[in-house]
């Protein structure tokens, strides 16, 4: 099967700055890499994803990179909120989704 | 738009009993929906697969017996934890998709405890 390796575990960055999370896949047929956040009891919530034939994609202040050749993947988050404290993990498809370790997010006010 | 959503979202008994967890499909027909379990503070492990109207597939070293699924209409998927224990207390999500090309979307979750 797939494994989906994510950096770091946690991360704490002041209110404004950028965060990046960065993941890795093994298997190269993987074909789609969503990102989810996760709020303490709740259940994950997709908030981008990225399919294999793309190398960027943009929503307002998140971004997701691909790199096929090196079989990674990058979360950014520009301008961070308070709000988007949480835990974020990054999974690809191969067949079904693998998710990654997760990276837990503080936001410092 | 592509809501799920779980019940109970919270749930204590004791050992021994049988626990059935919803899931449902609010605004779209999910011809396929999963099953995960995730222990505190790590990742989502997918536990059994299951599409409309017919039997679930699981992942390796679940039991089929213990985790009963039921997918009997394109809205609802049931789980039963059967004779549970306190191993079995976990965090337990379920997530669903229209089809296999478009995302999944998760439910908030069941918080299993069994004393």
């Amino acid at each position: 099967g797939e494994n989906v390796e994510q950096h770091p575990s946690t991360l704490s960055v002041q209110e404004g700055d950028s965060a990046v999370i960065k993941c890795t896949y093994s298997d190269s047929a993987s074909n789609y890499f969503p990102w989810y956040k996760q709020e303490l009891g709740k259940g994950p919530q997709l908030i981008i994803d990225i399919r294999s034939n793309v190398g960027e994609k943009k929503d307002q202040r998140i971004a997701v990179t691909l790199n096929k050749t090196a079989k990674h993947f990058s979360l950014h988050i520009t301008e961070t909120q308070p709000e988007d404290s949480a835990v974020y993990f990054c999974a690809a498809k191969l067949g079904h989704l693998f998710f990654g370790t997760g990276t837990r997010l503080t936001v410092i006010p | 738009g592509a809501v799920v959503s779980q019940h109970p979202s919270w749930v204590i008994c004791k050992s021994g009993t049988s626990v059935k967890i919803e899931c449902r499909s609010l605004d779209f027909q999910a011809t396929t929906m999963f099953w995960y379990r995730q222990f505190p503070k790590q990742s989502l492990m997918l536990m059994a697969t299951s599409n409309e109207g017919s039997k679930a597939t699981y992942e390796q070293g679940v039991e089929k017996d213990k985790f009963l699924i039921n997918h009997a209409s394109l809205t609802l998927s049931t789980l039963t934890v059967t004779s549970a224990h306190p191993e079995d207390s976990s965090f337990y999500i379920c997530s669903a998709t229209p089809n296999p090309n478009q995302p999944q979307h998760f439910g908030d979750g069941t918080r299993l405890s069994i004393l």
